[in-house]
């Protein structure tokens, strides 16, 4: 069945410090990549998305993720994280790739930046 | 940017009592708008994806006859939960998207939480 798997739940860092979140998928064909953040209180935002091209994207606020297709990845990068990017991140895929497609969601990561 | 409406936030109701949920998107027009569940600490799930004017697709384990799907315009849709039991109780999120392809962004609303006493 198709899914999206994310390695990490909770993650703490330290401000300025190097950040990565791994995301997973499994499926064969055709795939589009989301990343969304939702910070407290507020609802899903889009950070960054990959449908083909250049397998290194880069989105708002810094970050960065790269596709690997023969990992089935999808991880989430920011070289220096703010004490602002605590929230909630999670990986989307939308496994078709046309058609109306609602998206599969992993489980997300609870990211903490500390002061 | 594009903006997703979602009225009520909140809503309590008894078991046994109907429930609508209205999702608009406040300045452009959504041809697809997507319904979303989330359980407490747990991912988003697709329940459907309602096109104006046409039935709702709904995903497999959702009973199409509980959870009602209304997308009479471009710039919203409804989603009523009939006969409401406390199993019901989740956040529930809509999205919506101009065209509905999987390469146009959906933009998500904030939610609304229902508990069912």
């Amino acid at each position: 069945a198709q899914s999206v798997s994310q390695h990490n739940h909770h993650v703490i860092l330290s401000e300025a410090a190097s950040l990565e979140l791994g995301c997973n998928y499994s499926y064969g064909g055709t795939v589009n990549l989301f990343w969304y953040v939702q910070y407290p209180g507020q609802h899903l935002q889009l950070l960054l998305k990959y449908f083909s091209g250049d397998p290194l994207v880069k989105g708002i606020k810094g970050f960065e993720a790269e596709f690997i297709k023969s990992k089935f990845s999808f991880n989430l990068r920011k070289p220096s994280v703010q004490w602002s990017d605590t929230a909630e991140y999670f990986c989307a895929a939308a496994f078709s790739g046309g058609g109306a497609d609602g998206l599969t969601f992993g489980k997300g990561t609870h990211l903490i930046i500390q002061p | 940017g594009a903006v997703v409406s979602q009225h009520p936030s909140r809503v309590i109701c008894k078991s046994g009592t109907s429930v609508k949920i209205e999702c608009r998107s406040l300045d452009f027009q959504a041809t697809t708008m997507f319904w979303y569940r989330q359980f407490p600490k747990q991912s988003l799930m697709l329940m459907a994806t309602s096109n104006e004017g046409s039935k709702a697709t709904y995903e497999q384990g959702v009973e199409k006859d509980k959870f009602l799907i209304n997308h009479a315009s471009l710039t919203l849709s409804t989603l009523t939960v009939t006969s409401a039991h406390p199993e019901d109780s989740s956040f529930y999120i809509c999205s919506a998207s101009t065209s509905g392809f999987s390469t146009d962004t959906q933009y998500f609303g904030p939610g609304t939480r229902l508990t069912v006493l």
